[in-house]
């Protein structure tokens, strides 16, 4: 897959604020996919995006994926103690996945 | 149900020893994947497999050997040329290309 960058590395909240996390590449993707890591878990696939300026929402959860295909976004609406995990975007590409390197969310309740 | 065990969850070995983490899917799926994290890190590539009898290296391959003799099943070695090799070890399986991966809840090996 593509190198994909994300930031912020950390975010701290308090519990029903928002929260996003960006994740950007120098180069034109295909698709990205979005995982969730909770402490002391292991990834769990999210969502992917394949299309150009494409939007998907799940719940409190808004995925984007830009309209130059470079970068997308994850926002968590009024996020709960619940949120709390790593959130890790990723870009398939010749049959293997490259996986960003986190955006680490803490919720204070 | 159907999904991916990895045995054991935590994994003692002494330095200069080689040692085998077990990945198995049910899920029928064709690709296979080894993923190295460490701590506060993201998910780095060690090998992977889109059909049996096939596999390519990653991105951190070195040190590590693999097989995929059959469908369900795609073990790990972690050599004793691995300089390294203390980390949380995570499997993944997928159907395709374009969907997610499904991954295993991980085998956290260290070596002393």
């Amino acid at each position: 897959g593509q190198q994909v960058m994300q930031i912020p590395q950390y975010q701290h909240v308090q519990e029903g604020e928002d929260f996003t996390t960006y994740c950007n590449s120098s180069t034109t993707l295909s698709n990205i996919q979005w995982y969730k890591q909770r402490p002391g878990g292991h990834p769990v696939f999210l969502i992917q995006l394949v299309k150009s300026g494409e939007v998907k929402k799940q719940k409190r959860l808004t995925f984007q994926f830009g309209e130059a295909k470079k970068n997308s976004s994850l926002h968590i609406t009024a996020t709960q103690t619940t949120d709390v995990g790593t959130y890790f975007c990723a870009n398939t590409n010749a049959g293997k996945s490259t996986f960003g390197d986190g955006t680490t969310l803490t919720v204070k309740p | 149900d159907g999904g991916i065990t990895q045995s054991p969850k935590y994994l003692f070995r002494k330095e200069g020893q080689n040692v085998t983490l077990s990945c198995e899917q049910n899920l029928n799926h064709d690709a296979m994947y080894w993923y190295r994290q460490d701590p506060g890190q993201g998910l780095r590539l060690i090998y992977y497999s889109q059909i049996v009898n096939d596999f390519q290296k990653g991105d951190i391959a070195e040190g590590y050997s693999v097989s995929r003799e059959k469908k369900e099943s795609f073990p790990l070695t972690v050599t004793s040329a691995q300089k390294n090799p203390t980390a949380f070890y995570l499997c993944a399986s997928s159907m395709g290309q374009r969907v997610g991966y499904t991954f295993g809840s991980g085998t956290r090996l260290t070596v002393v």
